[in-house]
């Protein structure tokens, strides 16, 4: 099956940094990926749709400055969190697709900010 | 904004009960997809119902397609304790690979 592998797991870092995620599809080439940042015991919610060549589309209230997408190649789109706040602080995932009309996850990132 | 209501939020419930999730949008889907996830990993696809009234059986798992494609339920027979996770329903509207996911269901299954 396709395999869409998400790093780093999990990030910590000072309030202000810069944090960045890739998001890579291993056995398959993906035009688009999706980002989604879940809070604890709630659901994914979509933050923005990254097509390659091309810029992203943000979902209505994300902050397209605040929350960087590159999509540079077929197999690897990256979400840059800048001057992150502890209120970034969440559980960011990645999916990739469609192959055979499936979408593929990332196991996720942790970004916890001090 | 389409969204996907999932009733109930939290349930937890012994070895061996049955139990039913359900998931329903004023919105009509093209297809929608049942995901179950775990702690500190990505959500990991269960099925996907496409034509309204589908019913699909994965081992103790039914999932049902309403007939309007506005709603969805998942059946768990004889829940095990590695059941336990957060399940999701997800809906495509047919825009690309879009999904708007349901605010989700967290399942305990205890001994």
């Amino acid at each position: 099956g396709a395999v869409v592998s998400q790093h780093p797991s999990r990030v910590i870092c000072k309030s202000g940094t810069s944090v960045k995620i890739e998001c890579r599809s291993l056995d398959f080439q993906a035009t688009t990926m999706f980002w989604y940042r879940q809070f604890p015991k709630q659901s994914l919610m979509l933050m923005a749709t990254s097509n390659e060549g091309s810029k992203a589309t943000y979902e209505q209230g994300v902050e397209k400055d605040k929350f960087l997408i590159n999509h540079a190649s077929l197999t690897l789109s990256t979400l840059t969190v800048t001057s992150a706040h502890p209120e970034d602080s969440s559980f960011y995932i990645c999916s990739a697709g469609p192959v055979r009309e499936k979408l593929f996850f990332g196991s996720g990132t942790q970004l916890s900010v001090l | 904004t389409q969204l996907l209501e999932q009733s109930p939020q939290f349930l937890s419930i012994q070895e061996g009960e049955n139990l039913t999730v359900y998931c329903n949008s004023s919105s009509v889907f093209s297809s929608l997809q049942w995901y179950r996830q775990e702690p500190g990993e990505g959500p990991v696809l269960l099925v996907t119902v496409v034509t309204g009234g589908e019913v699909k059986k994965l081992k103790r798992l039914t999932f049902q397609f309403g007939d309007a494609r506005k709603d969805s339920s998942l059946h768990i027979t004889a829940a095990q304790p590695g059941d336990t996770g957060l399940y999701l329903c997800a809906g495509h509207t047919g825009t690309a690979s879009k999904l708007t996911f349901g605010t989700g269901t967290r399942l305990q299954v205890t001994l």
